[in-house]
């Protein structure tokens, strides 16, 4: 299948840092990309959808100026968390879809803990 | 109505047993049912995926059951193996918007030898 590949796997920053979370689609060119939230032992999260070369989409309950989303290329979508605190702790996953066929692909996701 | 609703929680299973994990969902805009595996800390992984056109998609192991006029679908996992304990996700998406998968709660699946 498609490659989607997410760096970094985890990142441990103090209360108040910006961590940035960068998505790649390896093999193919995403004009769309989604970013994903994850708690433990509970289900994916709609954050926001990614369109490369115009803003972002943000779900309801989801605070754009928080969470900071760059679609610069047809194959990089970044998703940066401005001045993080515990609560922003979390596992974020991204993904993207082949064009003209729908499966979505999922990278590896970012473990973010805010100390 | 845009909700998926997937049971069980959990399921233990012995090893060379079926694993049936169930999703139902109410909006009849959906038509693109993927199944996702999850290790942890590890992204889900496209298992299988049926659209309403079929009752039915195997591959391998692993087959989808889709019941149009009933609004469920379900996964089982044949001769179930220890490599596979994982959680499982079933979603849901519309043709108006293919991308935007919204997902079951999830199924943690533990195999035992």
């Amino acid at each position: 299948g498609a490659v989607v590949s997410q760096h970094p796997s985890w990142v441990i920053c103090k209360s108040g840092t910006s961590v940035k979370i960068e998505c790649r689609s390896l093999d193919f060119q995403a004009t769309t990309m989604f970013w994903y939230r994850q708690f433990p032992k509970q289900s994916l999260m709609l954050m926001a959808t990614s369109n490369e070369g115009s803003k972002a989409t943000y779900e309801q309950g989801v605070e754009k100026d928080k969470f900071l989303i760059n679609h610069a290329s047809l194959t990089l979508s970044t998703l940066t968390v401005t001045s993080a605190h515990p609560e922003d702790s979390s596992f974020y996953i991204c993904s993207a879809s082949l064009p003209g066929d729908g499966k979505l692909f999922f990278g590896s996701g970012t473990q973010l803990s805010v100390l | 109505q845009q909700q998926v609703k997937q049971s069980p929680q959990s399921l233990i299973v012995q090893k060379g047993g079926i694993s049936i994990i169930n999703c139902a969902y109410e909006n009849t805009a959906f038509d693109y049912f993927p199944w996702y595996q999850q290790f942890p800390g590890k992204g889900p992984a496209l298992l299988i995926a049926i659209r309403p056109d079929v009752s039915e998609k195997k591959e391998g192991r692993f087959t989808i059951s889709f019941n149009k006029s009933a609004k469920q679908f379900s996964l089982h996992i044949m001769d179930s193996q220890p490599g596979d304990s994982a959680t499982y996700f079933c979603a849901a998406s519309g043709s108006y918007n293919t991308d935007k998968l919204i997902f079951g709660t999830g199924t943690r699946l533990q195999v035992f030898p």
